[in-house]
């Protein structure tokens, strides 16, 4: 079975901190997506990547980054957190394009 | 623009009763769309995933089938029990290449 790990289940953070948000997956999958899911708005896509060291924008970029340094690992970046970035990140990552995607727990993040 | 479509939000059935969840989408051309399950306060579990050639996937006591031409697919639960209280999202993918579009979800409770 295909493993995607969040590092934190629940994250509380303060508004003007850089933030990190590690994903792990341990079956060599070649893409990788970042989700936010806030209640009435459903997931959107802040970033995705191909393979390493290649990332692309989703739908909701804005005050976030992500690095690839490796293909197991993608980590998304709140460069200066601020309270609307409160939400559940939800990592996934999936074999080829076009194929299913595999979830991980989400991380609960809080920015006060 | 595609847009999915998930009615109603809620919905509350007794033990053992066989329902159906529905999904729209605006965009008829896919290239295959997935069903998913959320618990409280977790990841996405895929499911099912038909692709546009196919009509319908089971898996247990669950059958997803696809209209195309309509833009709809249908989510059906056979028995349904507690257990199967949770979330269920449905999501499309326009082209081989194109990221997943997601419905707001359809909210599950079997009551005992």
């Amino acid at each position: 079975d295909v493993k995607v790990t969040q590092s934190s289940r629940y994250l509380v953070k303060r508004t003007g901190e850089k933030v990190f948000l590690e994903c792990v997956q341990d079956m060599d999958h070649e893409n990788m997506f970042w989700y936010r899911q806030d209640p009435g708005l459903g997931l959107r896509l802040i970033y995705f990547s191909y393979d390493v060291k290649m990332k692309e924008k989703g739908d909701i970029p804005e005050g976030y980054s992500v690095s690839r340094e490796k293909k197991e690992r993608f980590s998304l970046i709140l460069e200066s957190a601020s309270t609307n970035q409160t939400s559940m990140y939800l990592c996934a990552s999936s074999l080829q394009i076009g194929q299913p995607q595999h979830f991980g727990d989400g991380t609960r993040l809080s920015i006060l | 623009k595609q847009e999915v479509t998930q009615i109603p939000a809620a919905l509350s059935v007794p033990e053992g009763e066989n329902l159906v969840l529905n999904c729209s989408f605006t965009d008829s051309a896919i290239y295959n769309l997935q069903w998913f399950r959320q618990d409280p306060g977790k990841g996405l579990t895929s499911l099912l995933l038909i692709q546009s050639s196919q009509r319908e996937q089971t898996s247990g006591r669950l059958n997803a089938s696809l209209d195309k031409s309509s833009g709809r697919s249908t989510l059906y639960i056979a028995a349904s029990q507690p257990g199967d209280s949770a979330t269920y999202l449905c999501a499309v993918r326009s082209g081989a290449n194109s990221k997943l579009t997601f419905g707001k979800g359809i909210t599950l409770s079997v009551r005992p």
